[in-house]
């Protein structure tokens, strides 16, 4: 089991709310990257990091935003959920490149009503 | 946009069986990883196999590799109910689109008891 945290692991909540998903690991890897994954379908790129107060987005354009203050922590906020946002969200890091193996976390399943 | 291909889509055995799942891919690339997914979860690197190598084994995987027809399998033998799953390819492109792993939409393996 690799040591990357995600909360929380389902949430359920209204439309306009503002909601931040959060992911901690504990390996001191520099890269770090959000997905968004819809039941039995591929993983998207939607934000990754390659270090502190490093963020680019991904292939996957998202309405959410993300940030990395610190080398352990990059949080994902959505500032107003609508029913479009409902997925899973995997976080997950690397040591090296972004292109060797990756961490994933246990995920977040978000559902928008 | 979508690299990697797996088939099938959808693959029961009985328990004991070998399992062999394909991933096919478009561009060039630097290696090819196999994850994964049980229901619900965070994906599990499985085994990585570069461009120039051509096939690897761990434990009861093993995994080729066949740059010319940009083709890889990953074999699962003597299977387990334990290894009811997802499995998901994820090529690392050269050149272009570097930066990430691109995720093919996995096959769901059952294996019965």
């Amino acid at each position: 089991e690799a040591d990357i945290y995600q909360t929380p692991r389902y949430l359920v909540i209204g439309t306009g709310k503002k909601i931040t998903l959060e992911c901690s690991q504990t390996m001191g890897h520099d890269k770090m990257y959000w997905y968004q994954q819809d039941p039995g379908m591929e993983l998207h790129l939607i934000h990754y990091s390659y270090g502190v107060n490093s963020t680019e987005k991904g292939d996957l354009s998202s309405e959410s935003t993300v940030s990395r203050i610190r080398t352990e922590h990059f949080p994902l906020t959505l500032e107003s959920a609508r029913p479009s946002h409902t997925s899973q969200y995997l976080c997950a890091s690397s040591e090296t490149a972004a292109t060797d193996t990756q961490y994933f976390g246990p995920g977040t399943r978000l559902t928008v009503l | 946009s979508q690299q990697g291909e797996e088939d099938p889509q959808a693959l029961s055995i009985q328990e004991g069986e070998n399992a062999t799942m394909n991933c096919s891919y478009k561009t060039s690339i630097n290696n090819l990883q196999w994850y994964r997914q049980n229901s619900g979860r965070g994906l599990v690197h499985l085994i990585l196999i570069r461009s120039n190598e051509r096939e690897k084994h761990s434990g009861r995987l093993r995994v080729t590799l066949d740059t010319s027809k940009k083709s890889s399998s990953l074999l699962i033998t003597a299977s387990r109910a334990a290894d009811t799953a997802s499995y998901f390819c994820a090529t690392a492109n050269s050149g272009a689109g570097s930066y990430q792993l691109t995720f093919g939409k996995g096959t769901k393996l059952s294996v019965i008891p």
